[in-house]
């Protein structure tokens, strides 16, 4: 299957700083990508839908000023995770569409704001 | 809006034995169906999908998985398990004509010699 990877895959940072999470899909162009985050013991839930070029499309409840997405090129997209604070602790993860109901994980990336 | 359950948070096994992870969902739309499983440091894979058609669909590593409609059901089975399929297992589905996933909370799979 196809690659995506993500760095980090984990950080640890005070509270009230950024931190910037990088996925890359190593293998195909991608025009769709998503990003999720999972609580422990609790299922992925989807944070937004990034289309390279545009901006992206945040589900409810998801603060667009404090999650921004880059999705710069078909094989990078950045989240950022700004002014972070304990509750933003989380595990994250993206995946990059190849084609219709075809989508392909990075790892997550482990954040713990202190 | 749908809802995706999987009430088995662990499920324990020996090597050699069967195996039925149990998903069930709920919505009000026709949904796509998937079961990823997520080995240790690395990102989900995708085990099979029901999108249409045939009811029973084969995935990798031996697995398969078989859409219910009436009872909102898409199990997972394997009639034989090895140690390497230890992992966390995520049932997903998508309403038809999106792209979106909406996942359960997952099911370890241990699998003991």
């Amino acid at each position: 299957g196809a690659v995506v990877s993500q760095h980090p895959s984990r950080v640890i940072c005070k509270s009230g700083t950024s931190v910037k999470i990088e996925c890359r899909s190593l293998d195909f162009q991608a025009t769709t990508m998503f990003w999720y985050r999972q609580f422990p013991k609790k299922s992925l839930m989807l944070m937004a839908t990034s289309n390279e070029g545009s901006k992206a499309t945040y589900e409810q409840g998801v603060e667009k000023d404090k999650f921004l997405i880059n999705h710069a090129s078909l094989t990078l997209s950045t989240l950022t995770v700004t002014s972070a604070h304990p509750e933003d602790s989380s595990f994250y993860i993206c995946s990059f569409q190849r084609s219709y109901n075809e989508q392909f994980f990075g790892p997550g990336t482990r954040l713990t704001v202190l | 809006a749908q809802s995706v359950t999987q009430l088995d948070s662990q499920v324990p096994v020996f090597e050699e034995a069967p195996v039925e992870l149990r998903c069930n969902y709920s919505s009000s739309v026709s949904v796509y169906l998937f079961w990823y499983v997520q080995y240790p440091n690395q990102g989900l894979q995708l085990l099979l999908k029901y999108l249409s058609g045939s009811t029973l669909v084969k995935g990798i590593n031996g697995f398969e998985a078989e859409f219910n409609k009436s009872q909102t059901s898409f199990h997972l089975r394997k009639p034989s398990v090895h140690i390497s399929d230890t992992a966390e297992y995520f049932c997903a589905v998508s309403p038809s004509g999106t792209d979106k996933l909406i996942f359960g909370t997952g099911t370890r799979l241990q699998v003991f010699p």
